[in-house]
């Protein structure tokens, strides 16, 4: 059964702590998207991948990073550095093909800084 | 640099009558306008798409018009129902670009 994971669904952290969000596929997938979703303000691109061991950063960096060890796996550290890091953290994968690209998504991950 | 607008933000129709949201993008090399619908807590999934070699799409009671001389594109809902009733987002990409630009979201109502 193919898809898009993401862990955990809900995250708890105290200000000042870096923490690293999970995102899997099995999509045999070659692009991979970290998005931030804000009450009102649609999807956000924080980083994308579209090969092993190599990322760029979008609109939203800072605070961010990621790593591309391998093709299923995307990770996002959140750090202390990310003045507002509350939101609903939404990963994606897609086919890095010509003609446009549907964007599978992850159940998403809501992160509370307490 | 590229946006997306989309319009309403916000739509509250009776169930069985028909709801439609509108978007404009701005980057003239879009050729890809997929439209995606996201449920309370969950991640957006694709409902339906669209091509620019193409004007209009239908899949059921949905359909999505497309034209390019005007970077108007737009989601047709027809005898809505209560399941329905989500977040629908609008986006736009380009041949073996990587990168999506999404609108900001209509949020659908469809009232029993």
């Amino acid at each position: 059964d193919g898809g898009i994971t993401q862990s955990p669904k809900y995250l708890f952290r105290k200000e000042g702590q870096n923490v690293t969000l999970s995102c899997e596929q099995n999509l045999n997938h070659d692009a991979m998207y970290w998005y931030r979703q804000d009450p009102g303000q649609g999807l956000r691109l924080i980083y994308y991948s579209q090969i092993v061991n190599d990322f760029q950063k979008g609109d939203i960096a800072e605070g961010y990073s990621v790593s591309r060890e391998k093709k299923e796996s995307f990770p996002l550290t959140v750090t202390s550095a990310q003045k507002n890091p509350t939101a609903f953290y939404l990963c994606a994968s897609s086919t890095a093909r010509l003609g446009g690209n549907e964007q599978f998504f992850g159940p998403g991950t809501r992160l509370t800084v307490l | 640099g590229e946006n997306v607008e989309q319009h309403p933000s916000t739509l509250s129709v009776q169930e069985g009558d028909s709801a439609v949201i509108k978007c404009t993008y701005s980057d003239s090399a879009s050729n890809y306008f997929p439209w995606y619908k996201q449920e309370l807590g969950k991640g957006p999934q694709l409902i339906i798409d669209i091509r620019s070699n193409v004007g209009e799409k239908k899949d059921q009671r949905i359909a999505v018009t497309l034209n390019k001389t005007a970077k108007h594109f737009s989601l047709h809902i027809t005898e809505t129902q209560p399941e329905d009733s989500a977040v629908y987002f609008c986006a736009a990409s380009f041949t073996g670009g990587f990168k999506t630009i999404f609108g900001a979201g209509t949020r659908l109502f469809v009232k029993a």
